[in-house]
């Protein structure tokens, strides 16, 4: 059974330009999360999409957005980027629905991400 | 305050070593935890997950939680060079909470 699948997986941007991350979730999971993770802060949680619906979010600023695809693939968008930007993007995903404690969330090998 | 505290390490064992790894949450209703792995530049990987107090075993690896001191902890026995790795706990609802990460390494 295939895993979690991120593409790309490392990107060098500039200050200022945009980003897109794509995540492919396990077959047959249809919840997928988004965490960032950096020395400084650890990982922390971005949003999570359920049936192509935003259900939570985490505090990041409004620059960070996604979506999920009828097929329940991902991805998500970082606009005018910062410095501070730099880090691992990852990608979780579970069969939790709803309501449901997301537990045995599976991750993939990530997006690192570079600003300069 | 963060809801899972986790002291960063890094620690330092022989291997054949008990590790023991301990997180400290906040909220006393969190019920739900989980360890997991990372290995340097992969993703988190699912050790165990557990639920309210006592103890779970899966071969080598005992995850425990101690609800009176709002304490969880990882314990490997018979640790190989392989274990060398980044453990992460979290807390469990619609998210994952993590704590800091403590990083081990296992010297042959």
């Amino acid at each position: 059974k295939a895993g979690v699948t991120q593409t790309p997986r490392y990107l060098i941007k500039t200050r200022g330009q945009q980003v897109t991350l794509s995540c492919s979730p396990i077959s047959g999971h249809r919840s997928v999360s988004w965490y960032q993770q950096t020395p400084g802060q650890g990982l922390q949680f971005l949003f999570e999409y359920f049936s192509e619906t935003q259900r939570n979010k985490g505090n990041f600023p409004g620059r960070f957005s996604g979506r999920q695809f009828s097929n329940s693939r991902s991805e998500m968008n970082v606009s005018t980027l910062e410095l501070g930007d730099s880090a691992l993007y990852l990608c979780a995903s579970s069969l939790a629905s709803p309501g449901q404690r997301n537990t045995e969330a599976f991750f993939g090998q990530g997006t690192r991400l570079t600003v300069v | 305050q963060k809801e899972v505290e986790q002291d960063p390490g890094p620690l330092s064992v022989p291997e054949g070593a008990i590790v023991s790894l301990n997180c400290t949450y906040s909220n006393s209703a969190f019920q739900y935890f989980m360890w997991y792995r990372q290995y340097s530049r992969k993703g988190p990987e699912l050790l165990m997950y557990t639920y309210s107090s006592g103890n779970k075993e899966d071969g080598r690896f005992t995850a425990q939680v101690d609800k009176s001191s709002k304490y969880i902890s990882l314990f490997i026995r018979d640790s190989q060079p392989s274990d060398s790795a980044t453990y992460l706990c979290a807390h469990v609802d619609y998210k994952l909470s993590f704590g800091a990460g403590t990083t081990v390494t296992v010297r042959a």
